[in-house]
Order: structure tokens, then sequence, then C-alpha cells
């Protein structure tokens, strides 16, 4: 079963206006977190934000904030005023079960491509 | 600010012959991994490595694949008869401690088998 569901495999976007990419994810572990990463073409992954389960406030870097909503099962990223650096793949990741492990995998979902107009 | 540096940046092998990824994790990191993505497709995870053991491996993580910290800064994957199937982008990433968020991800090496 997949653990992390991107619907959206691609969205376009005005340049300044705001965009909210999907994440849904899976899991029974009461211990886990949710990551966004980013992609560009150039194929690097960079480290956007990240929410634990246990927070009680949704996660804000700069632009980016997620929109968590833990009985949904829900992880939304939210890019406000687009920029045009901002067209790129985004990815979705979930790791778990810190509690039992000192390590962990993340799993990822196909991603969704963003492409912000001019 | 520290990052992960992977070499080389891209690789062609002839099919059936051994590649070695090189990665060097931030330094004070211990945990250490290595993820690929397929062109096209979402990143999936190989294998973990923690107190120079292997932690967890995924299936994709067979006989051909080893790892290995040779030294106090090198992390490296090695593919020991190289296949057409395993061409694809190969992330390394990093992390301090089981606290700390997130890992960090090299910038990747994407390996072509011809």
């Amino acid at each position: 079963a997949q653990k992390i569901t991107q619907t959206q495999p691609g969205m376009f976007v005005q340049e300044k206006e705001a965009v909210t990419l999907d994440c849904t994810y899976d899991t029974s572990d009461p211990s886990y977190g949710l990551f966004w990463y980013k992609q560009p073409s150039s194929g690097e992954m960079i480290f956007l934000i990240y929410q634990g389960s246990y927070d009680q406030q949704n996660a804000t870097e700069g632009r980016y904030s997620l929109n968590f909503q833990k009985a949904r099962k829900s992880a939304n990223l939210v890019i406000s005023a687009s920029q045009l650096g901002d067209s790129a793949m985004y990815f979705c990741a979930m790791r778990e079960g810190t509690l039992r492990s000192n390590d962990y995998k993340l799993s990822f979902g196909a991603g969704t491509t963003v492409t912000v107009r001019a | 600010e520290p990052e992960v540096t992977q070499t080389p940046s891209h690789q062609v092998t002839q099919m059936g012959q051994e590649v070695i990824l090189r990665c060097v994790p931030i330094s004070n990191h211990l945990y250490f991994y290595w993820y690929r993505q397929i062109l096209g497709q979402k990143v999936e995870f190989l294998v973990s490595f923690y107190n120079n053991e292997i932690s967890e491996k995924s299936e994709i993580f067979d006989d051909q694949f080893s790892v290995e910290r040779p030294d106090g800064s090198n992390f490296t994957l090695k593919i020991r008869s190289t296949k057409l199937e395993d061409s694809a982008m190969y992330f390394c990433a990093s992390k301090k401690d089981p606290e700390s968020q997130p890992q960090h991800f090299g910038d990747g090496t994407r390996l072509s088998i011809l």
C-alpha cells in the first residue's frame, strides 16, 4: 500500500499567487514525521519543511507552510507568493517509528511538478 | 552551511561492470543513507547505515549492492555487476542523530548503464 499519496502530477500557478500541494499519508505508528522536499530541474533534493506528529502547531518556514490535518492524515504544502524559481518537482515524504528505532528511512510520494508562470 | 557531497555527478558504465558511488556526509553526522530515483519516478530507499553496519535495507538492495565507510569521511555504494535497470539518480543522505530533522541530501550521482 502507498504510504504517501500525492494526487496532483502537475500544477500551474501564476507568479505571486499561492499554491497548495496535496499530500496524504498512511501509517499506524503514533510517532511519525512529514517532510517536503523540492527538486529543481538540476536534480538536487532541497529540504523545505518538517512537521512532527506530536507538533501542536502547523510548521512554517518563510513562504512555506504545512497544513497538517492529523485526523484526515493530510500534510499539504502551501507556497505563498510564488516566484519563478519555485518551478520544480515537490516531494512529500514520511518517516516512521523513532520510538522503536533510532534510525529511519523516508518513504516518498510520487511528486508534484509545479510550474510558475510570469 | 555544511553539505553532503557526492562524486561523480554523472557516471556512465558498461553493463556488467562494477561501479562505486562516493559520498562525503556532513562531518558530525552519524546516520547515512542511500536512495535512488529512476528517471520520472519517485525516490526509493535503498539502505541505511549506522555504527559501521547496515541498519535496514530495502528489497532493491540485493547481493549486487554493498555499502562501506572505509574511513572517517567517505560513505560508498558499490554495485558489483551493473544492469540496465540500475540506471538512476542515486542520492546519499545523512543526519546527525535520532532527534535531528531532516536527512540532508547530496546533489546526487546520475548513473547511466549502457
